[in-house]
């Protein structure tokens, strides 16, 4: 069965200072990977997705992630992080025949003045 | 707009009083799903379906039922409420397996006394 791993349960990072999120999955094979994020008292928005391809993926809100077969991971990243960034992220990985979603424990950022 | 909608957005029960939550989108998406989330364990499937009148068990299903009767709508039934139940929840869909993306809604929290 798939998992995902996002060791890092809470991060503060200052504003203005570079963001990476760790994630590491669990698969049989490549799946599609996935991070959402969740501002306060909202629902989850997708920020980028991966399923084949270059393995550097482009998002919103200036967000990037990496594909690393050898490393079984998909690091989010953001060069400079806004106030507004402040929110829970997840990430999730889908089996390529299946709906399902499996998402990590989530990592929580605060971004400091 | 595209959108999942749930309802009620808050709602405090007691325990054994049987409760519905509604989940309704407006897509055409085949695949619908519930996930709770709970601090430290991220989003974990309820149940899901593919389509109509095809149902079946997540990862955590016991203590809840769904139904899908029509596309659009696949509401969350707790028959006997109890407390592990306080929760968050998501309804989501999507429109194909593995590589879409999933349209959450903005959550149900729910509180069992």
């Amino acid at each position: 069965a798939q998992s995902v791993t996002q060791p890092d349960i809470h991060i503060t990072v200052s504003e203005g200072a570079s963001l990476e999120l760790r994630c590491n999955y669990s698969y049989g094979a490549t799946p599609y990977l996935f991070w959402y994020v969740q501002s306060p008292g909202q629902g989850l928005q997708l920020l980028l997705k991966y399923f084949s391809g270059d393995t550097l993926v482009q998002g919103i809100k200036g967000f990037e992630a990496e594909f690393k077969r050898s490393q079984s991971s998909f690091n989010l990243r953001k060069p400079s992080v806004h106030w507004s960034d402040a929110a829970e992220y997840f990430c999730a990985v889908a089996d390529r025949n299946d709906y399902k979603l499996s998402f990590g424990a989530g990592t929580t950022v605060t971004v400091r003045a | 707009e595209a959108q999942v909608t749930q309802n009620p957005r808050y709602l405090i029960t007691v325990t054994g009083k049987k409760l519905t939550v509604t989940c309704s989108q407006n897509m055409n998406h085949e695949y619908m799903s519930w996930y709770r989330q709970d601090p430290g364990l991220g989003l974990r499937q309820i149940y899901y379906s593919m389509n109509v009148e095809v149902t079946d068990k997540g990862d955590v299903p016991e203590g809840y039922k769904v139904s899908r009767k029509e596309k659009r709508n696949f509401p969350l039934i707790l028959e006997s409420p109890s407390p592990n139940q306080t929760s968050l929840y998501f309804c989501a869909s999507s429109s194909s397996t593995g590589g879409t993306e999933a349209f959450f809604g903005q959550g149900t929290r729910l509180t069992v006394v």
